[in-house]
């Protein structure tokens, strides 16, 4: 399978502990986004990478959460003392976007399954 | 501030009729558009998007949207439902570039079809 994987599935947390999510894009891009769905709701963005490079951080993602892409290949999303708010899908999709070379590519963001967390 | 509104949280159809979920987008530039289909459990899948080539886009599935500058809208349809098509849409749109780097998300519309 060489789509967005993101591990784990499924995590249930008591309040105050610290979770980490990780996402594995598709090999080739070198953009990955991270975004959060609460029930009922659309994705929000929270942050992206373009490669190692953090660009861009929603004013959602407090300094409670931290998103690394330390080799520009995998990205970790770590949430510290957990909030009952938390609960929530944490999606991760990734793109391909630059020149290569060629004409500008600008491709469609591919999702994972997401991470879905719990918080007690 | 720029935003996307999806009129209907839930829509319900029968099975070989019409479908036609509503977004609207408020912007004074022209956005990207893009329809995402979400099944339970499982991650956000493309349907189709606008890049400012033609106005009338034809998606998978069968789906298509038409994008209405002065109307401000993307709506999205398919001629005759079935019962796969069963499941929650998003409306999304980009702002700049074209590239998809932050999107921005309707609330979603569920589509329920009928026997």
């Amino acid at each position: 399978d060489t789509g967005v994987s993101q591990n784990p599935r499924h995590k249930i947390t008591k309040r105050g502990q610290n979770v980490t999510f990780r996402c594995d894009p598709i090999s080739e891009h070198n953009r990955l986004y991270w975004y959060r769905q609460t029930l009922g709701q659309g994705p929000e963005f929270l942050t992206y990478f373009q490669n190692e490079a953090q660009l861009e951080k929603s004013r959602l993602l407090s300094d409670r959460f931290s998103a690394e892409r330390p080799k520009g290949s995998f990205s970790t999303l770590e949430i510290q003392r957990t909030e009952q708010g938390d609960s929530a899908m944490y999606l991760c999709a990734s793109s391909i976007f630059g020149l290569a070379g060629g004409p500008l590519r600008s491709g469609e963001l591919f999702f994972g399954e997401g991470s879905r967390l719990t918080v007690l | 501030a720029q935003s996307v509104t999806q009129l209907g949280s839930h829509v319900s159809v029968s099975e070989g009729a019409l479908v036609l979920l509503r977004c609207n987008y408020s912007s004074s530039v022209p956005p990207y558009l893009f329809w995402y289909v979400q099944y339970p459990n499982q991650g956000l899948q493309l349907l189709l998007k606008y890049t400012s080539a033609a106005t009338l886009v034809k998606g998978i599935n069968g789906f298509e949207a038409e994008f209405k500058k002065s109307e401000t809208s993307f709506h999205l349809t398919k001629p005759s439902a079935h019962m796969s098509d069963a499941a929650e849409y998003f409306c999304a749109v980009s702002w700049g570039s074209g590239s998809a780097r932050q999107l921005t998300f309707g609330s979603g519309t569920q589509l329920t079809v009928l026997p």
